[in-house]
């Protein structure tokens, strides 16, 4: 299986900062990347597919690169409604697989 | 609009079976494969594996084969996952979502509300 791993786990964020969440594969998978967004108690909300693709209707603060094995999601100035957990998905092959999360919190 | 409405919380005793459901509606369905994700409370999202609506082909995940068993209802327009043997550590939120394709991309665009499953004896 492929191994997501993200860093940080956590972070503590000022409103109108700039934050970059990294996510390393354990093995090379292109570009078949995805990054979610996840508030208490909601499932989760697609931002980017392909690395860099943002979903139809995600704010272009939202941002994502990277390729291989390394990858970035970037939030250009954070805002309250960003507060939420993030997660990283590889779809390069089955099983499917998970970044642990990073939880964005409000310094 | 795209939606999947999934069935309600349930309780289960250890070693019981669970099966959670998935209607879809807004879309036409089975061009659309169906994963199950499920998140222990607290914890991290893990991928349980995915259905095909248009023919029923399966593909899971390693840990939860001989466990799970994904089916789907064209006539209903739902998919199911079944969970069998459950144990503690199967008290969890079970998602279904929706996995689009622009090739070469898939993705996971439309999410159900989740279903918890408990399990306690």
């Amino acid at each position: 299986d492929i191994q997501m791993t993200q860093s940080p786990s956590s972070l503590s964020a000022s409103v109108g900062d700039r934050v970059t969440i990294t996510c390393r594969a354990s093995q090379a998978i292109s570009t078949y990347l995805a990054w979610f967004q996840q508030k208490p108690g909601k499932a989760p909300k697609s931002l980017i597919y392909g690395a860099s693709n943002l979903q139809t209707g995600v704010p272009s603060k939202f941002s994502g690169s990277g390729s291989v094995t390394d990858f970035t999601l970037t939030i250009s100035s954070l805002q309250p409604e960003d507060f939420a957990t993030y997660y990283c998905q590889q779809y390069n092959s089955y099983p499917w697989t998970f970044g642990q999360g990073t939880k964005v919190e409000i310094k | 609009q795209v939606q999947l409405v999934q069935s309600g919380a349930e309780v289960k005793k250890p070693g019981a079976s669970v099966q959670v459901s998935c209607k879809a509606s807004g879309y036409t369905f089975t061009p659309y494969y169906i994963h199950w994700v499920r998140q222990v409370p607290g914890q991290g999202l893990e991928w349980m594996g995915i259905i095909n609506p248009s023919d029923g082909s399966t593909n899971y995940a390693q840990k939860f084969q001989g466990r799970v068993t994904m089916t789907r209802d064209t006539s209903t327009i739902t998919v199911y996952m079944e969970l069998r043997s459950l144990r503690s550590q199967d008290t969890a939120v079970y998602y279904c979502a929706r996995e689009r394709q622009l090739a070469p991309h898939r993705f996971l665009d439309y999410w159900g509300q989740g279903t918890l499953v408990t399990v306690s004896s």
